[in-house]
């Protein structure tokens, strides 16, 4: 079966822009969670999707949001881009996305700030 | 202090070498993951469990629940394992998300 997709896999973008990116789950998951991976902080965690809800969002200011489609595909989108937010972002799948099931992640869009 | 700690770090081993990542959490667990990472980015699950032992191959995972301890062995290691692998609990509903994630260990293997 199809694992994640996510697009792009590579971004540059200049301050002050704004970007979308774009996750497809495995067919079946409800489940999308978001995440932010930069060399010092390791992976933090954006929001989380289920059934087009937000059901959970990390400690990310309001410039970062996201959305989830009746397909499951998610979105996150970033507006006033800092230099800060170059980093990969990785989406991951689940069936439920309690932490009790399995996860499959993408293969990250890297995202550079100019 | 972090919830999920890993040791060690960084790990250098010759090929062939047994090998051993440790993860230690701090909250309560629904399951605990281990994910692999090669350079360029991309995570792949290895293992998800919530007790005993589990096999794939060369990797080993084991977990101790009241000792909230689990640790990832690989056996004759092989340069393709270089890679950072990341312990990650399943932490339903809290402010760090639904996987609350170690540092990662970053593993070379010399051939």
């Amino acid at each position: 079966k199809a694992g994640v997709t996510q697009t792009p896999r590579y971004l540059i973008k200049t301050r002050g822009q704004q970007v979308t990116l774009s996750c497809s789950p495995i067919s079946g998951h409800r489940s999308v969670s978001w995440y932010q991976q930069t060399p010092g902080q390791g992976l933090q965690f954006l929001f989380e999707y289920f059934s087009e809800t937000q059901r959970n969002k990390g400690n990310f200011p309001g410039r970062f949001s996201g959305r989830q489609f009746s397909n499951s595909r998610s979105e996150m989108n970033v507006s006033t881009l800092e230099l800060g937010d170059s980093a990969l972002y990785l989406c991951a799948s689940s069936l439920e996305g309690t932490g009790s099931y399995g996860y499959t992640f993408g293969s990250g869009t890297r995202l550079t700030v100019v | 202090k972090n919830e999920v700690e890993q040791s060690p770090q960084n790990l250098t081993a010759q090929e062939g070498e047994f090998i051993t990542i440790n993860c230690s959490y701090s909250v309560g667990i629904s399951a605990l993951h281990w994910l692999q990472q090669h350079p360029g980015g991309g995570i792949v699950s290895l293992f998800m469990l919530s007790s005993g032992k589990k096999k794939h191959g060369r990797l080993i995972a084991t977990i101790n629940i009241q000792e909230k301890h689990s640790s990832l062995h690989i056996t004759a290691s092989h340069p393709r394992d270089s890679a950072v692998y990341i312990c990650a609990v399943g932490n339903y509903g809290g402010s760090q998300g639904n996987l609350i994630f170690g540092k990662g260990t970053k593993l070379s293997v010399k051939p």
